[in-house]
This record gives structure tokens, C-alpha cells and sequence, in this order.
């Protein structure tokens, strides 16, 4: 199994600031995935990140509002940009169970909780 | 992308008693999976369904795949309060396991 470790766990910030959380995973991987997932609703994928290459957003996320950097196998960032209490929601990071074993499903980061004020 | 409807979204039981969970969608699953995620917690996986029909077994969870594969379900037998957390089920989407797409959720509470 793989260990994935979220930093910061919580923040509360303000309105108009960014905030980057931190993820990093024990092992060498392909791809990572963040996830948002809003008070009280299910995850809802933001993009994918691969190593060497721009992140690939899913429809209604933009690079300007989530930049995300992949700077070596076992690591990302997800940067939450000009916030606003609309952004308020815990951000989750993820890896592929598979690997050589082509196990499906993910392991996910415990998250990260922000709340904007 | 595959729309995944589950149903109850929020399901409140004393402990002991039986609940089922439904997860439906209108095109076929390549698979499917269920996960479960506790507060403070990232989701964690429970079960991966694939072959139409399927039935695992979980200790006191039984998850179903629907012959179709268009449908799945999670029973809990005799509910206990340390069962309570957010149940989701989930489907991959294109040539990676990692990239999924989440029903919406079903809040489950066991009081005791």
C-alpha cells in the first residue's frame, strides 16, 4: 500500500490569498490526482498531475485558479489561488493502487481542510 | 462521464439493525468500487466489483454487482456505531485506476 502524506491538514485563510497543500506519497508513481470535496458532498476530481508534463484539468477547474506543480515522482502541490468562501472544502490527493499489481482504485492523502474567511 | 446515482443519501439506524446502499447508472461499469471515508479521514477502499453478478463478502458487508453491471449495492448486516462514516461508491474512468468518479455520498449514522 502506499502512505500519502497532506500538509497542511486544516487552515483557515483569507479572502483574496492562496493557499498551496503539500503531497507527498512513499513511493514512486505515475500519476497523482486531487480531488475536492465540498461541505457535506462527495469528491469531485480537479485534475490529474503527471511527472514532466501540465496537469490535465477536469471540466470547470482552470490552471489560473488550481495551478499544480509535479516536480518528481513522489511529490505535488495544488495551489488554491485568489480565494474565496466558495473555495471552502477539503482537498484530497490520490494515488493508483496499481502499480505492477494493475490493483484498481486509489489510495487517498487525509486531506486537507480549508476554510476561507 | 459516467453519472452514478446512489441512494439513500442519508441513512440514520440503531445498532443491530440491517441497511442497504444502492449505487445505479444508465451505461455499463467496467467496475465499480466502494469506499468508505471516516471524518478527518481520506476515503478508503473497500471492495472492487467486476464481473456481472459478483458477490464479496466483508465480514458483516456483502456488496453486489448487478448482472447488467449497470448497478451495486452495499448491505451491512446487524449495524454497528463504529460502521457510521460516509459510504461511496465509485467507477474508473478512462485507462486510469486512479481517475474516478464518485456517487454522491450516503451519510450513514448507527447510534447505539
Amino acid at each position: 500500500s502506499a502512505v500519502i502524506s497532506q500538509k497542511p491538514s486544516r487552515d483557515i485563510c483569507q479572502r483574496g490569498t492562496s493557499l498551496t497543500i503539500q503531497c507527498q506519497v512513499d513511493s514512486q508513481v505515475t500519476m497523482m490526482f486531487w480531488y475536492r470535496q465540498q461541505p457535506g458532498q462527495s469528491l469531485t476530481l480537479i485534475a490529474t498531475a503527471n511527472q514532466g508534463s501540465e496537469a490535465t484539468y477536469e471540466s470547470g477547474f482552470v490552471i489560473d485558479k488550481f495551478p499544480i506543480s509535479r516536480p518528481n515522482l513522489t511529490f505535488s502541490t495544488l495551489t488554491v489561488s485568489n480565494m474565496s468562501p466558495e473555495d471552502s472544502s477539503i482537498y484530497l490527493c490520490s494515488v493508483e493502487r496499481g502499480g505492477v499489481t494493475g490493483a484498481s482504485g486509489a489510495f487517498f492523502g487525509q486531506g486537507t481542510r480549508l476554510t476561507v474567511v | 462521464t459516467q453519472l452514478l446515482e446512489q441512494s439513500p443519501q442519508f441513512l440514520s439506524i440503531q445498532e443491530g439493525e440491517n441497511l442497504t446502499v444502492y449505487c445505479n447508472s444508465s451505461s455499463v461499469f467496467s467496475s465499480l468500487q466502494w469506499y468508505r471515508q471516516e471524518p478527518g479521514e481520506g476515503p478508503v477502499l473497500l471492495v472492487t466489483v467486476v464481473t456481472g453478478g459478483e458477490v464479496k463478502k466483508l465480514k458483516r458487508l456483502t456488496f453486489q454487482f448487478g448482472d447488467a453491471r449497470k448497478d451495486s449495492s452495499l448491505h451491512i448486516t446487524a449495524a454497528q456505531p463504529g460502521d457510521t462514516g460516509l459510504y461511496l461508491c465509485a467507477s474508473e474512468g478512462g485507462t486510469s485506476y486512479g481517475k474516478l468518479t464518485f456517487g454522491q455520498g450516503t451519510i450513514l449514522t448507527v447510534h447505539p
